[in-house]
């Protein structure tokens, strides 16, 4: 199936841990999202790498690292996880439009990493 | 200012009525604005995309999008009990993809 994949669905862990989320999209876009929505359901973006090059580094802690090795993954990984780290994870991808635009950058969505630190 | 902004819900409506969702937003050089549908529990899933001023039509849904008043809204027309979601409205800023969500809109349809 085409679709923009994530692992694992559901990640329990203790504070202080480290782990890691996975993202797959064959979906054949450029453009690669991290999203974070936490208990009041709003959704923000965190990273975004377009071929493989970080464009879009918003105000998150330096204990969350993206990687991207080719234009069809990115993985996030998340050091001395705290407990407000808890929140549903999204990956998402997109074709990148620049300033242009009229639809084809529309972001598809991964199924969620659901993470609670304990 | 937030970028996107959404009224408060949740919004109540009888099966078969109409169900209008606004949204606002500050960047008047915004060029493309999406509505996003999310079930409780699930990925938030495309509904529709608008980038020209005037009405876009897709089977039950239109968006409505005035860039003068830095406004988009969505109807859901003959509202249905499977139109019981959150509708997020997003907003590209930027030249880099970069979409900022309002906080959604929670719809429940009455049958």
């Amino acid at each position: 199936d085409t679709a923009v994949s994530q692992t694992p669905k559901y990640l329990v862990t203790q504070m202080g841990n480290d782990k890691s989320i996975k993202c797959e999209q064959n979906l054949g876009h450029d453009t690669m999202y991290w999203y974070k929505q936490d208990s009041k359901k709003f959704l923000k973006i965190m990273f975004s790498y377009n071929n493989k090059e970080l464009i879009i580094n918003e105000t998150v802690p330096n204990r969350f690292s993206p990687k991207s090795p080719d234009k069809a993954h990115l993985n996030l990984h998340i050091n001395s996880l705290e407990l407000g780290d808890s929140a549903v994870y999204f990956c998402a991808s997109s074709h990148f439009a620049g300033t242009s635009g009229m639809g084809q950058e529309t972001q598809y969505f991964g199924p969620g990493t659901r993470l609670l630190v304990l | 200012q937030k970028e996107v902004e959404q009224n408060s819900g949740p919004l109540s409506v009888p099966e078969g009525a109409i169900a209008s969702l606004n949204c606002t937003y500050s960047d008047r050089g915004s060029q493309s604005f999406f509505w996003y549908r999310q079930y409780s529990g699930k990925s938030p899933e495309l509904i529709m995309f608008i980038y020209s001023n005037g009405d876009k039509e897709d089977g039950r849904f239109t968006a409505q999008l005035n860039k003068a008043s830095q406004y988009v809204s969505l109807l859901i027309r003959d509202s249905q009990p499977s139109d019981s979601a959150t509708y997020l409205c997003a907003v590209r800023i930027g030249g880099n993809n970069r979409l900022a969500f309002g906080k959604g809109n929670q719809v429940v349809v009455i049958p």
